[in-house]
C-alpha cells in the first residue's frame, strides 16, 4: 500500500527564516510526486510535479527536490503570504491517475 | 481560463436531508474525482469517473452517490447526511496523458445541522 508521510505537521517561521518541509513516501513504481499549496477554505493549488530522483524544480521562493525515498520543499526567505498548508501526493504506475496524499504541513510565517 | 468550478461554496443542510453538490469543468478532462477533506486532514478519495465509468473506493459509505451526465458536469449526492459528513468536498479533474495534471476546484464546505 502506498504511504505518504509529511513532517512537520506544523511549522512556524519568522519572515526571512528559510526552512524545509519533508515528504517521505513508500510506493512501488513512482509515476510522479506532486506538491500542492492549500489556503484555508480553498482547493489545492498545483505547485510542482517531480518524476525521477535527482530532479529539482523552482518557483519564486520555493524549490522542490526528489530522492528515491523523500521529497523536500525548500522555502527561501519566506514571506507571510507563503502561509498555507502544503500537501504532498504520489502517483503510482498501474494505478491510473490516482493520487495518495500526505497529511500536509501547515506553515505559518510571522512578519 | 479553463477551470473547475464547484457550487455552492458553502452549503448548510439538515441532518438526514438529501443534498447535492455540483462540479463543472471547462478543461475537457475525461477523469473527474470527488474528495472529502476534514479539518487538518489529507483529502480522501470517495470515487472517480473515467469518462462514464464510475469507480467507487471500497470504504466510501453507501450514503454517497455520484452522477456524471456529461463530460463537463459531475454531482455528489449525499442521501442522508450525518454530522460526521461535515467536511470540505473537493472536485478535481485530470487528463489521461503521460503526465498527470490534476486541477482542483475551490471546494464546497458542507455543514450539517
Amino acid at each position: 500500500e502506498d504511504q505518504v508521510t509529511q513532517s512537520p505537521e506544523a511549522l512556524r517561521l519568522q519572515e526571512g527564516e528559510s526552512s524545509s518541509l519533508n515528504c517521505s513516501y513508500t510506493v512501488s513504481g513512482l509515476r510522479g510526486l506532486f506538491w500542492y499549496r492549500q489556503d484555508p477554505g480553498k482547493g489545492p493549488e498545483f505547485l510542482f510535479t517531480l518524476y525521477s530522483a535527482g530532479e529539482e524544480k523552482e518557483k519564486e521562493r520555493l524549490k522542490a527536490t526528489l530522492t528515491k525515498k523523500e521529497s523536500f520543499l525548500h522555502i527561501t526567505a519566506p514571506k507571510p503570504e507563503d502561509s498555507a498548508t502544503y500537501l504532498c501526493a504520489v502517483a503510482r504506475w498501474g494505478a491510473g491517475n490516482m493520487l495518495t496524499f500526505g497529511g500536509g504541513t501547515r506553515l505559518m510565517v510571522k512578519p | 481560463d479553463a477551470m473547475v468550478i464547484q457550487n455552492p461554496r458553502y452549503q448548510v443542510t439538515q441532518f438526514g436531508k438529501p443534498v447535492t453538490l455540483s462540479c463543472s469543468q471547462t478543461l475537457n478532462h475525461n477523469v473527474m474525482y470527488w474528495y472529502q477533506q476534514k479539518s487538518s486532514q489529507a483529502p480522501k478519495l470517495l470515487f472517480h469517473y473515467y469518462d462514464k465509468d464510475f469507480n467507487n473506493e471500497a470504504d466510501t459509505p453507501d450514503n454517497f452517490q455520484s452522477r456524471r451526465p456529461n463530460t463537463s458536469f459531475c454531482f455528489l449526492d449525499i442521501r442522508s447526511p450525518g454530522l460526521g459528513d461535515a467536511a470540505m468536498y473537493l472536485c478535481a479533474t485530470s487528463s489521461t496523458g503521460p503526465t498527470i495534471g490534476y486541477t482542483f476546484g475551490s471546494g464546497t464546505r458542507l455543514t450539517v445541522v
